[in-house]
């Protein structure tokens, strides 16, 4: 089992709909997860980081945290084809280091007009 | 504020030669990851400095070593270059230990032939 699973995608949303991604971690004792966007041939651009049970919303984008089913997700409004990018999940076991930082392999999200 | 520089944007190189990465973070961050990401294995955790130290290094063979300087600029250095070394290195800046807020900068793609 992986520590951080994501569904590879390519997930396909029409423009104007919500994109639903979702990322389950197998460390119980994670204490911070984030998302990050990376478009084709680019770098990760950090999108939304939570901490605690429930939502965090940040203009279109809401992440959803639930320990007790070791997942979060990420929740896109009225996508845009500016969306269509990799998401990855990150989840940090540890406080002490960057190298605590679990990266999943990402899920590929495609938004068609 | 400016944001994460890494120099040089591109690199080829051959098998058997040496490399040096540089990477600058965001000022008045003290704290740079480096990661390897690659299609198949994704983004793996290289190294990670907190003033000047290193506090960890992931799995990765003793020809991958780098450092940091009093500015915060950290370069990383390959040696005796394999073709698996074919890879996009990004530099993460870090606000302070304690934060795993990564902010990445555009990446070195280096490619050895």
């Amino acid at each position: 089992q992986k520590e951080v699973e994501q569904n590879s995608g390519p997930l396909s949303v029409p423009e104007g709909a919500i994109a639903s991604l979702n990322c389950t971690y197998s460390d119980r004792g994670s204490q911070s997860f984030f998302w990050y966007r990376q478009y084709s041939g680019k770098s990760p651009e950090l999108i939304m980081s939570i901490y605690s049970n429930g939502d965090k919303e940040d203009g279109r984008f809401t992440a959803q945290l639930n320990k007790a089913s070791q997942y979060v997700s990420l929740l896109i409004r009225d996508s845009q084809p500016s969306d269509s990018a990799t998401y990855l999940c990150a989840v940090n076991r540890g406080y002490s280091s960057a190298s605590k930082i679990i990266f999943g392999s990402g899920t590929r999200l495609s938004i068609r007009p | 504020k400016a944001g994460v520089t890494q120099t040089p944007r591109y690199l080829i190189k051959t098998r058997g030669q040496q490399v040096t990465l540089s990477c600058s973070p965001i000022s008045g961050h003290r704290s740079v990851s480096w990661y390897q990401q690659t299609p198949g294995q994704g983004l793996q955790f290289l190294f990670e400095y907190f003033s000047e130290t290193q506090r960890n290094k992931g799995n990765f063979p003793g020809r991958f070593s780098g450092r940091q300087f009093s500015n915060s600029r950290s370069e990383m250095n390959v040696s005796t270059l394999e073709l698996g070394d074919s890879a996009l290195y990004l530099c993460a800046s870090i606000p302070s230990p304690g934060s795993y807020e990564q902010y990445f900068g555009p990446g070195t793609r280096l490619t050895v032939t």
